[in-house]
């Protein structure tokens, strides 16, 4: 157990939908990162929160957006959902702002996009 | 941005064999995690190793910073270990963390 949620478990959206996926970091870890996983490839860095603004970002269109919050919660939310979306996406939360803390991860959440 | 390479991309082993996975990459890096993914995706954190040398059991990692590169050995492997072997490498300045894309480690009975 890494004390790291995500909700919900599974997801079914049809392409050019919106979609938001929750997660909730350990308690008193102040920054939150979101990775994508597609199937047969490592997590692909989306982007990270650190008390609720945006401190880093990989390489995702800006339909991808997110939100932190002060009670350890966060969102991950995607407009315009392609098929290439389909994924598995996981949240890590780590204790402080430097991006080389150790991260836990969330049990992640399955997109499927049709 | 940084490359990740992980070596092998699949292993079979007999249970109880020993293995050695590796890491190699192509910058100088902050912080280098192993993680094993187990079938339902959970990440499960193995070791937090930007240098030097660690043990937790059966398992044991190594990271030569200088030469880039990171080793995890797996002992008297079991068939739980089963799994997709994965590290994670940070390099501050490029702002984000870099995925290898994983060993996949199957342990026969």
């Amino acid at each position: 157990e890494t004390g790291v949620t995500q909700s919900p478990t599974h997801l079914i959206k049809t392409r050019g939908q919106q979609v938001t996926l929750r997660c909730s970091s350990q308690s008193g870890h102040n920054t939150v990162s979101w990775y994508q996983q597609a199937l047969g490839q490592g997590p692909q860095f989306i982007f990270q929160y650190y008390r609720e603004e945006e401190n880093g970002r990989g390489n995702f269109p800006p339909r991808f957006s997110g939100l932190q919050f002060p009670n350890y919660s966060s969102e991950l939310n995607v407009n315009a959902l392609e098929l290439d979306d389909s994924a598995l996406y996981l949240c890590a939360s780590s204790l402080e702002v430097r991006l080389e803390d150790e991260q836990y991860f969330g049990p992640g959440t399955r997109l499927t996009v049709t | 941005g940084i490359q990740v390479e992980q070596s092998p991309p699949d292993l079979i082993l007999q249970e109880g064999a020993n293995s050695t996975l590796r890491c190699n990459f192509s910058d100088s890096v902050n912080n280098l995690q192993w993680f094993h993914q187990n079938p339902w995706g959970q990440l499960i954190n193995l070791f937090y190793i930007p240098s030097g040398t660690k043990q937790n059991g059966r398992l044991s990692a190594t990271t030569v910073a200088t030469e880039r590169y990171s080793l995890l050995y797996i002992s008297s492997s079991q068939t739980t270990d089963s799994g997709v072997y994965f590290c994670a490498v940070i390099n501050t300045n490029a702002g984000k963390s870099t995925f290898g894309d994983g060993t996949t480690l199957t342990v026969k009975p």
